[in-house]
């Protein structure tokens, strides 16, 4: 059975703390995103990652940055946290084929994230 | 620039009743196009998908969904909700880089 995982469900930080979230993927798929989620916006791309090592910037990368280290697993790194990050978090991913379009994302349950 | 549209932030229906969920994009290609749902404190799991052929397509859960180009839409729907249908359900836009473009969501109740 698919499995995307995250390290926390819930994380309560203060501003100006280094926050780490945690991706992990067992179905060895290449592709790997993260996502915060805010009412009435959707689901907004903060990075992506097509490879071990590599990373793309999404929609929203401001205050944000990426590591992947294994082909498994994927973190998101908020460098100094503020108020305007709080949100909930998602992590997905994908295989990456030729059609690359229609692969289907699985998605992890999503960390909420509240900075004091 | 792709986008994706939900016009319809909450809905109630009633249990037993049919269900149409509005979605609506804009891009300039064939789109490759989502519905995911999520349950409360879940994540997201994948309902459906068109990418081509059929226009109607089948999903899980008894839901499907018509893709129609004239309208840029592409509407959920399910002829008899339960109760366990209440969640809140995304359309999504996929582009060549399997990146997806969100809408803002529609959150379902379903009354007894």
């Amino acid at each position: 059975d698919v499995k995307v995982t995250q390290s926390s469900r819930y994380l309560v930080k203060r501003t100006g703390e280094k926050v780490f979230l945690e991706c992990v993927q067992d179905m060895d798929h290449e592709n790997m995103f993260w996502y915060r989620q805010d009412p009435g916006l959707g689901l907004r791309l903060i990075y992506f990652s097509y490879d071990v090592k590599m990373k793309e910037k999404g929609d929203i990368p401001e205050g944000y940055s990426v590591s992947r280290e294994k082909k498994e697993r994927f973190s998101l790194i908020l460098e100094s946290a503020s108020t305007n990050q709080t949100s909930m978090y998602l992590c997905a991913s994908s295989t990456r084929t030729q059609g690359a379009q229609e692969e289907t994302q699985y998605f992890g349950p999503g960390t909420r994230l509240l900075v004091l | 620039a792709q986008s994706v549209t939900q016009p319809d932030i909450h809905i109630t229906v009633s249990e037993g009743a049919s269900l149409e969920l509005r979605c609506n994009y804009s891009y300039g290609a064939t789109p490759y196009l989502f519905w995911y749902v999520q349950s409360p404190g879940q994540g997201l799991q994948l309902l459906l998908k068109y990418f081509s052929g059929d226009t109607l397509v089948q999903g899980i859960k008894g839901f499907e969904a018509e893709f129609k180009r004239s309208q840029s839409s592409f509407n959920l729907r399910k002829p008899s909700v339960h109760w366990s249908d209440a969640a809140e359900y995304f359309c999504a836009l996929g582009n060549a880089g399997n990146m997806l473009t969100f809408g803002g969501g529609t959150r379902l109740m379903v009354k007894p």
